[in-house]
Formats: C-alpha cells, sequence, structure tokens
C-alpha cells in the first residue's frame, strides 16, 4: 500500500528554522517526483515546487523560488522542506503528494501525506 | 503561468442532484493535463480525475470530467451525502503548475 507520512505539527516563532519530513512506502520512492502544497487557513491550494528523490533535482514554483529548500534522503525516503527563518505569514497545513508516473514531473498528484500544519506566531 | 478559474464559487444542491462544476484556463492546458481533486474539512486532496477526464483508482462512475483546452467540467451525476465538499482543478501541463481556487459544493 502506497503511504506518505508526514511529521507532526509544529509551532515556531518568527526567525526560527524549521524542516518537516514526508516519508514515502509501499513504492519505489527513488522514482517518483514529490511535489509541497501549501494551504494557508481557510484558503485554496498553492503548489510550491517539487522534488525526484533519485537525484534531488528540485523545481520551484516562482512565489516560493528562495524562501524554502526542498531536499531527500533517499536511503530513508523522506523527503523534507525546509524554511531558514520563518513569517507569521508562512502559517499553513503543507502537504507532500506523489506524482503519478515513474520519473514523470508532467503528472498529478496521485497520494498524498496527512498534511503537516505549521504555526508560526510571537 | 496558467490561472484556472473555478465556477461557481460555492454550489448549493441536494443529494441525488447533479451537480456541475467548470475549470478555465487562461491559456490552452497541453494534452489535457487537467485533474480534479475533493477535499472534505480535515482531510487531505484526494485526486478524482485526471487527463481532463480518466477517473482515478477507486473513483466511483458518478464522478466524470470532459473538456479540453480551455473549458473543462466536473460532473457528479447524483450528488451522495459524502460528496459534499471542496473541489480543485489543476493544471500540470505549464510551469508552474497551478491549481483553481476551488468551488465549494454545499447542502442545500
Amino acid at each position: 500500500e502506497v503511504q506518505l507520512v508526514q511529521s507532526g505539527a509544529e509551532v515556531k516563532k518568527p526567525g526560527e528554522s524549521l524542516k518537516i519530513s514526508c516519508r514515502g512506502s509501499g513504492y519505489s520512492f527513488n522514482n517518483y517526483w514529490i511535489a509541497w502544497v501549501r494551504q494557508m487557513p481557510g484558503k485554496g491550494l498553492e503548489w510550491m515546487g517539487i522534488i525526484y528523490p533519485g537525484d534531488s533535482d528540485t523545481r520551484y514554483g516562482p512565489s516560493f523560488q528562495g524562501q524554502v529548500t526542498f531536499s531527500a534522503d533517499k536511503s530513508i525516503s523522506t523527503a523534507y522542506l525546509q524554511w531558514g527563518a520563518l513569517k507569521a505569514s508562512d502559517t499553513a497545513m503543507y502537504y507532500c503528494a506523489r506524482l503519478m508516473e515513474v520519473g514523470s514531473s508532467w503528472q498529478p498528484h496521485d497520494y498524498w501525506g496527512q498534511g503537516t500544519l505549521v504555526t508560526v506566531s510571537s | 503561468e496558467i490561472v484556472l478559474t473555478q465556477s461557481p464559487g460555492t454550489l448549493s444542491l441536494s443529494p441525488g442532484e447533479r451537480a456541475t462544476l467548470s475549470c478555465r484556463a487562461s491559456q490552452s492546458v497541453t494534452s489535457n493535463y487537467l485533474a480534479w481533486y475533493q477535499q472534505k474539512i480535515g482531510q487531505a486532496p484526494r485526486l478524482l480525475i485526471y487527463g481532463a477526464s480518466s477517473r482515478a483508482t477507486g473513483i466511483p462512475d458518478r464522478f466524470s470530467g470532459s473538456g479540453s483546452g480551455t473549458d473543462f467540467t466536473l460532473t457528479i451525476s447524483r450528488l451522495e451525502p459524502e460528496d459534499f465538499a471542496v473541489y480543485y482543478c489543476h493544471q500540470y501541463a505549464g510551469s508552474p503548475r497551478t491549481f483553481g481556487q476551488g468551488t465549494k459544493v454545499e447542502i442545500k
């Protein structure tokens, strides 16, 4: 069974750093792109970008370029999303999702993690 | 960037009725790389339709997708109680990929 399991909720102060995780199981993690999607409170879905765990190739959406960093550790089938200095406006639910077909970045998202709620408040 | 505009914002219907949701793209979506997702409160989105008209695994046949180019439609033939949710369209043909703003289907 394909599963993506994300790390737990986080409460941080502005300016702090953070790294959240997304662990895949039940499939060949290295060979499928992983997407990150943001959902701010009461709002819609925003595509942040994608990473290919096999070689850590990354593509960032323009609104997120330079604001976050994607990484992956294929030895433990885990992708990461990190911030160097959080802002209150980073408060949101963050989802990871698998792209549907092997090796292709032009795919819909067929499996989703449960989401990680990040709250940034002083 | 391809902008997706969904309409209506909210659809108020009764169980058993037909729901028709629209998604319009600011430019043509190559290869009909358009998907639809359902999101219920407190849950992650679920893939319903991809390639504009192909149902994802396990999706009931009351859900259907149609359209091409810039105009796409999600139809729910007969609403079941569990279908009341928010629906998003998503294009994965251009960079960056984008989502529509969502259509809420609520119980009338």
